[in-house]
């Protein structure tokens, strides 16, 4: 299965300022997921990061929020804009093996606490 | 999309057989069932994945039943080390790859 890589870990923000978050992926895949988990929560699927294309984001994220880069098959970014108390959440990126079953692998994901 | 049920909470003693219920009723034909766990402060990690038939690996074994309507994620011997969230998850909408997670069920096991 692939190993992905986030980066920070871990941050902790002051309201009204943006922070990326960046996935690095040891293999090429064609699309890497971006979910949210709110404190105590499970997880909610933010969007769908796709090479070469605008990402599909899912009711209730929009771009100017979340704004994602997809530059190649094994980097993303996902950047939380003009951050509140409410964007505090653990940041996660997926990948699937894009077959059959599509197993998923997440990264360890980054914890921003926005203060 | 596809939704399952799972109870909140469930507890085990160690070294005992746990039973991790899953309603998926709006199942459709194509859509495998996954099961992913989630340590403390760790991202989920993939434990099993089925069609129609039951399945077993290293970590469960997982039963499907007959109508797929529903599953159960076994643990043969639960430990210490099996205390987390466990999700069980259906495909998102037909030709996608996304996933969408439920509530999933915190398993606590006793020493």
């Amino acid at each position: 299965s692939a190993v992905i890589s986030q980066k920070p870990s871990r941050d902790i923000c002051q309201r009204g300022t943006s922070l990326t978050i960046q996935c690095q992926v040891d293999s090429q895949v064609t699309m890497m997921f971006w979910y949210r988990q709110q404190p105590g929560q499970s997880l909610t699927l933010i969007a769908t990061a796709n090479q070469g294309s605008e990402a599909t984001y899912e009711s209730g994220f929009v771009i100017d929020k979340f704004p994602i880069s997809r530059p190649n098959l094994t980097f993303s970014t996902l950047t939380v804009s003009n951050m509140s108390p409410e964007d505090s959440s653990i940041y996660l990126c997926s990948v699937g093996t894009e077959s059959g079953a599509n197993v998923l692998t997440f990264g360890a994901g980054s914890r921003l606490t926005v203060l | 999309d596809a939704k399952t049920t799972q109870p909140n909470s469930m507890e085990s003693n160690e070294e005992e057989p746990v039973h991790l219920p899953c309603n998926h009723s709006t199942i459709s034909g194509t859509d495998y069932i996954h099961w992913y766990r989630q340590l403390p402060s760790q991202g989920p990690e993939y434990v099993i994945h089925g069609l129609t038939s039951n399945v077993n690996n290293r970590m469960a074994s997982l039963a499907i039943a007959e109508d797929r309507k529903s599953s159960t994620l076994i643990l043969h011997r639960a430990t210490l080390r099996d205390a987390a969230v466990y999700y069980c998850i259906l495909r998102g909408p037909s030709g996608t790859y996304k996933y969408i997670f439920g509530t999933g069920t915190r398993l606590k096991v006793l020493a």
